[in-house]
């Protein structure tokens, strides 16, 4: 059973533009959710959290929204680099650590 | 050093092997987690670590797997009678606490590969 869910294998965007990262989760116990990036040989880095009391968390050009009746979250990412290019990962986290997604390839095309 | 240390960081070997994967986690971080990555999947819980004991363990897939950390510092994942199933990459991460705001600090990872 699968908790954390990103249906999207892959997702190929334009430099510039925003990509949107989804990801949908069962477990309605996870306290935060987490994004995490990862690049070819390195181990995933984190990116941005947002604890589930809230429904927006913003650091610069990532922004996490978060919606609990839907049991939703996604990523934005505006403007889209080349360097954003990666694996991302998302992440439902309680007491024991956290749940991970199967990750979405981003492509950013120039 | 700065950051979550794995050894090796590939290995190779063959069925039926006995293989032992070694972490050295932040100082003075408390808690330490070992996830296992296969192809096209997502980091998978496998232990983790509050100071010396195993906290949780559920996630070892089979008793083949062992994870100790004798004095709340490096951890090493045991796996005994390898199998090609086991082929992954064997991801470490730390954090200060277990839960909190549950940012893990994970390091390059030990690429398994069993024959």
């Amino acid at each position: 059973d699968q908790q954390v869910k990103q249906n999207s294998p892959s997702l190929s965007v334009q430099e510039g533009r925003i990509s949107i990262l989804n990801c949908d989760y069962t477990n309605s116990m996870f306290d935060y959710f987490l994004w995490y990036k990862k690049y070819p040989a390195e181990g995933p880095t984190f990116l941005i959290s947002i604890s589930s009391i809230k429904d927006k968390n913003e650091d610069g050009r990532f922004t996490v929204f978060l919606n609990k009746s839907a049991k939703h979250l996604s990523l934005h990412i505006v403007p889209s680099q080349p360097g954003d290019s990666a694996v991302y990962f998302c992440a439902g986290g309680g007491a024991d650590g956290l749940t991970f997604g199967k990750g979405t390839h981003l492509i950013i095309q120039p | 050093g700065a950051g979550v240390s794995q050894t090796p960081s590939n290995k190779v070997t063959e069925k039926g092997k006995y293989v032992e994967l070694r972490c050295d986690p932040i100082s003075g971080h408390t808690a330490l987690y070992w996830y296992r990555q296969s192809l096209g999947q997502g980091p998978e819980f496998l232990i983790y670590f509050q100071g010396t004991g195993a906290a949780d363990d559920s996630g070892l897939p089979n008793d083949r797997f062992f994870a100790v950390r004798p004095e709340g510092s490096v951890s090493t994942l045991k796996i005994q009678r390898t199998e090609r199933g086991d082929s992954a990459v064997y991801l470490c991460a730390s954090s200060l606490s277990a839960g909190g705001t549950g940012e893990l600090f994970f390091g390059e990872g030990s690429r398994l590969t069993v024959l």
